[in-house]
């Protein structure tokens, strides 16, 4: 069984600050690398789904890179809003059919 | 588009029952997966499926059936239930391809007393 870990395990942060999360897995057998993003109550949405080493993806004022051969992306929030506490999850597939492996997640708090 | 529909939404067993959680997705996706989330630790692969008729398990199928008989649907079964499978219970499914993302179901909150 892959271990994918996730840190911090939590964050508190005021509003306008930046932060970053960092997943580590495996990098043998690399297909794809998950981020999805889970509010109190709701499902988990997804963020980005990167496969290719160097990667870099962006959503609003969210963005992600990747890295398989040292096995961690970073996902990053710029100028945090309250609406962005959640936590948020990666993933990673080194099976390339459907063995999504998931971190325990980082859970941010984001303060007026 | 309904999605991912999981049933039921809540659900309170005694230690033994038997029960089967209900999943199906209407966006015929060939990929479907059972995780269950508790405190601290995640969301935790039971079983998983790449399509009808084929199943494999996660990391923690002890205690969990799955079947997959049509592309549409997936059923989670627990043959006797017990305490230490009390837990919030997520379906999901995507289609076919290492860059696809997955879509969840709304969660089943079990409690086996």
């Amino acid at each position: 069984i892959l271990n994918v870990e996730q840190s911090p395990q939590s964050l508190h942060v005021q509003e306008g600050d930046s932060t970053n999360f960092t997943c580590s897995f495996p990098s043998s057998n690399f297909y794809a690398l998950h981020w999805y993003r889970w509010e109190t109550a709701k499902s988990p949405e997804a963020l980005f789904v990167m496969t290719l080493n160097g990667d870099e993806k962006k959503k609003g004022r969210i963005s992600a890179t990747l890295n398989t051969k040292e096995g961690y992306s970073y996902l990053y929030i710029k100028g945090s809003q309250p609406e962005d506490s959640a936590t948020y999850l990666c993933a990673s597939d080194s099976s390339g059919y459907n063995k999504l492996i998931f971190g325990a997640g980082t859970r941010l708090a984001v303060h007026p | 588009n309904a999605g991912v529909t999981q049933t039921p939404k809540f659900q309170v067993l005694k230690t033994g029952q038997s029960m089967t959680l209900q999943c199906a997705q209407d966006m015929n996706h060939e990929y479907m997966s059972w995780y269950r989330q508790d405190p601290g630790m995640g969301l935790r692969l039971i079983h998983y499926s790449v399509g009808a008729g084929i199943t494999d398990q996660g990391e923690v199928p002890n205690g969990y059936n799955v079947s997959r008989s049509t592309t549409e649907d997936f059923p989670l079964r627990l043959l006797s239930a017990a305490p230490s499978q009390t837990s919030v219970y997520f379906c999901a499914s995507r289609t076919r391809g290492t860059n696809e993302k997955l879509f969840f179901g709304s969660g089943t909150q079990l409690s086996v007393l």
